[in-house]
């Protein structure tokens, strides 16, 4: 089975840098993907980490050390757009299942 | 221009119930998913269709049957609704080579069961 462990909430203020960190637990790891949802909104894919190292896209970057089998999503300048539910999930690879963490609920305040 | 779009949005219904959820991707993706989120949030994988093939089956109730007539198409039937079937049912795809991983979501689809 697969396992993940994000924190439930974190707030802070525009402009500040957030990380929210995942830690996992899973057989057959194929990679990390994060994934953002605004209330009454769909998933969205923001980034996936197969290998270890920082893979930045614009102000998120997302980090994985597979060999303490954890990752983080770095969000930087934020922004009150950015106020929104951050979930992080764990792939078995190609045709398989991806399980998702609990999400993250983070709010931005002005 | 909708990737993955699906119907209805909103379906609130009596318990003892049948309804469906359609869902259609215009992507090109080979696999399609249902995934449900309840009122924590919780995301929850159901079913994964591949090619028109079941590849997944996540010990969900067989009151919930989903069919694939072909690959851009997974559509979900719920036979006799229980209240604890309310949820939001999202459907998603995911083209090969990223496997499961990068997902596609379709708007969701509210199911309220009274």
């Amino acid at each position: 089975g697969q396992s993940l462990e994000q924190p439930s909430e974190v707030t802070a203020v525009e402009g500040a840098i957030v990380q929210i960190n995942c830690t996992y637990q899973t057989s057959g790891f194929y990679g990390l993907s994060w994934y953002q949802q605004h209330d009454g909104g769909a998933p969205t894919f923001l980034s996936y980490n197969a290998l270890d190292g920082l893979e930045e896209t614009g102000r998120f970057s997302s980090f994985l050390s597979r060999s303490d089998s954890y990752g983080y999503l770095l969000l930087q300048e934020l922004q009150m757009k950015d106020s929104a539910s951050y979930f992080c999930a764990v792939g078995g690879g190609d045709l398989s299942k991806l399980s998702f963490g609990a999400g993250t609920t983070v709010t931005v305040r002005a | 221009d909708t990737a993955v779009s699906q119907t209805p949005k909103y379906l609130v219904t009596q318990m003892g119930n049948d309804k469906s959820i359609k869902c259609e991707q215009n992507l090109g993706h080979d696999t399609m998913y249902w995934y449900k989120q309840d009122s924590k949030k919780f995301l929850k994988i159901m079913f994964s269709y591949n090619n028109k093939e079941l590849i997944i089956n996540e010990t969900v109730p067989n009151r919930f049957s989903p069919k694939s007539p072909d690959k851009a198409h997974l559509n979900l039937h719920i036979n006799s609704l229980e209240l604890g079937d309310s949820a939001v049912y999202f459907c998603a795809s995911s083209p090969a080579g990223t496997g499961a991983n990068v997902l596609t979501f379709g708007a969701g689809s509210r199911l309220t069961v009274l």
